[in-house]
């Protein structure tokens, strides 16, 4: 069974940049999208974007077009979330999850999840 | 922003059946299969129905999934406290290039 294990907390300034780590394993990693889905405190949750790893090309939300950055390293089955330009609107818990088909990064469902990393944007 | 409609608050006391709606539009569930999350206090995620009404292996067949035209539910048969948690309706949306949209969410209280 695929399990993803990520970063640990972040405390981050404004302004700055934060990148956050998913490492798989137990399973098959370059086939299947990782996508990155945030809450923030006390909120819902929102998809940011995701990557197929064998392929290496990302899709994002509109919304965070232009300030985010996910990558994949097959080497290390590691997927990885960069968000810059930090506000204090951006403190929340990131989650990867796994999306449930092959070789799709638009289709299908989020199974299994990360545990969260918290990132923290205060001055 | 959330595209997807849930009613913010459901509640029942032990062994009632709970309905959660989940209503969005022709370029999400309208043209996408509904998945289910399930979230525990202070825990991640968890996937509880995929493809509008199929459990994951683990899943109590208490929980089941219906989608008809733009709206999906989620129904809780047999309610258990330890179903008090979060639900969160999910489609892909067609817009804007295709990407994931989450309903509002709903909080299950067990009385």
């Amino acid at each position: 069974q695929v399990q993803l294990v990520q970063s640990g907390a972040e405390v981050k300034k404004p302004g700055s940049s934060v990148k956050v780590s998913c490492k798989a394993s137990g399973g098959t990693f370059s086939s299947y999208a990782i996508s990155w889905v945030r809450q923030a405190p006390g909120q819902g949750l929102e998809w940011m974007g995701g990557i197929i790893p064998i392929f290496g090309t990302a899709n994002y939300a509109q919304k965070f077009q232009g300030r985010v950055t996910i990558t994949a390293d097959e080497s290390t089955s590691t997927a990885y979330m960069e968000l810059s330009s930090l506000r204090s609107e951006d403190t929340a818990v990131y989650y990867c999850a796994r999306n449930g088909f092959k070789y799709s990064s638009s289709s299908g469902w989020f199974d299994p999840w990360g545990q969260g990393t918290l990132v923290t944007v205060s001055s | 922003q959330s595209v997807l409609t849930q009613p913010p608050s459901a509640s029942g006391t032990p062994g009632q059946r709970v309905t959660i709606s989940c209503s969005g539009s022709s370029s999400n569930i309208g043209s996408n299969t509904v998945n289910w999350y399930q979230q525990l206090p202070g825990t991640a995620p968890k996937l509880l129905i995929y493809s509008n009404n199929q459990r994951p292996s683990g899943v109590p067949d208490r929980f089941s999934g219906s989608k008809s035209g733009t709206s999906a539910s989620l129904a809780i048969s047999g309610l258990q406290s330890e179903d008090e948690a979060d639900y969160y309706c999910a489609a892909w949306d067609d817009s804007l290039n295709g990407h994931y949209v989450f309903g509002t969410g709903t909080k299950v209280t067990v009385l």
